[in-house]
């Protein structure tokens, strides 16, 4: 069965510091990977979007950046945190012409 | 904007009662799926219902769509305290690239008082 991971869980950061996320999924080959933000009470936000490796899509311009350096693996990067990049962090993925999306758990990012 | 918008934003009923969300959204799609999201947690995907079909059942999850008028409504029937979560609606799939983009409303909260 499918499955994907997404850790951390919650990452405390200060202003400043450098980010990684990552998301591995199992049971599954050449996946749409998705990262999202959602802020407190509100809906999803997509950030990148890749549909094979070293494929990156971004949706926003912003502090952000991904890469997919294997077929199953998507990350989430910033080389240094803003006080904005607080939110809830999910990564998603997809089989084509499905449509439907498998979340993953979230990471509760909060940049002090 | 594509994004599809919730209706009520938030919802408080008792134990036994239905529970009604509604959606619409702006552009034409291909399917319309519901999700639920527990406080802190990922969102699992409840039902998807394409764009020629006008109803589909799960369990005690309805959902209805109207294209005609671009919304469509999530019903849960004699709700349990356990449905408490938010519940977010996604149209799409929108093909951009060779991926296929879900766009999210910005979901009902619903709690149900035991």
């Amino acid at each position: 069965s499918q499955t994907i991971h997404q850790w951390p869980a919650t990452l405390v950061q200060p202003v400043g510091s450098p980010l990684s996320l990552e998301c591995t999924v199992e049971g599954t080959s050449n996946p749409n990977l998705y990262w999202y933000r959602q802020a407190a009470g509100r809906g999803l936000q997509l950030l990148f979007y890749s549909v094979g490796i070293g494929q990156i899509s971004s949706e926003v311009p912003q502090n952000l950046s991904a890469s997919r350096p294997q077929d199953r693996q998507f990350i989430l990067s910033s080389k240094k945190l803003l006080l904005s990049d607080s939110g809830f962090y999910l990564c998603a993925w997809s089989v084509s012409n499905r449509g439907r999306h498998t979340f993953g758990s979230g990471t509760r990012l909060t940049v002090v | 904007s594509q994004q599809g918008e919730e209706d009520p934003q938030a919802l408080s009923i008792q134990e036994g009662e239905n529970a009604t969300m509604n959606c619409s959204y702006k552009t034409s799609i291909n399917n319309l799926q519901w999700y639920r999201q527990n406080s802190g947690r990922g969102l699992v995907h409840l039902i998807l219902i394409r764009s020629n079909e006008r109803e589909k059942h799960s369990g005690r999850l309805r959902v209805t769509l109207d294209t005609s008028k671009k919304s469509s409504s999530l019903l849960i029937t004699a709700s349990r305290a356990a449905d408490t979560a938010s519940y977010f609606c996604a149209t799409g799939p929108f093909t951009q690239g060779g991926s296929e983009k879900l766009v999210f409303g910005k979901g009902t909260k619903l709690t149900v008082n035991p």
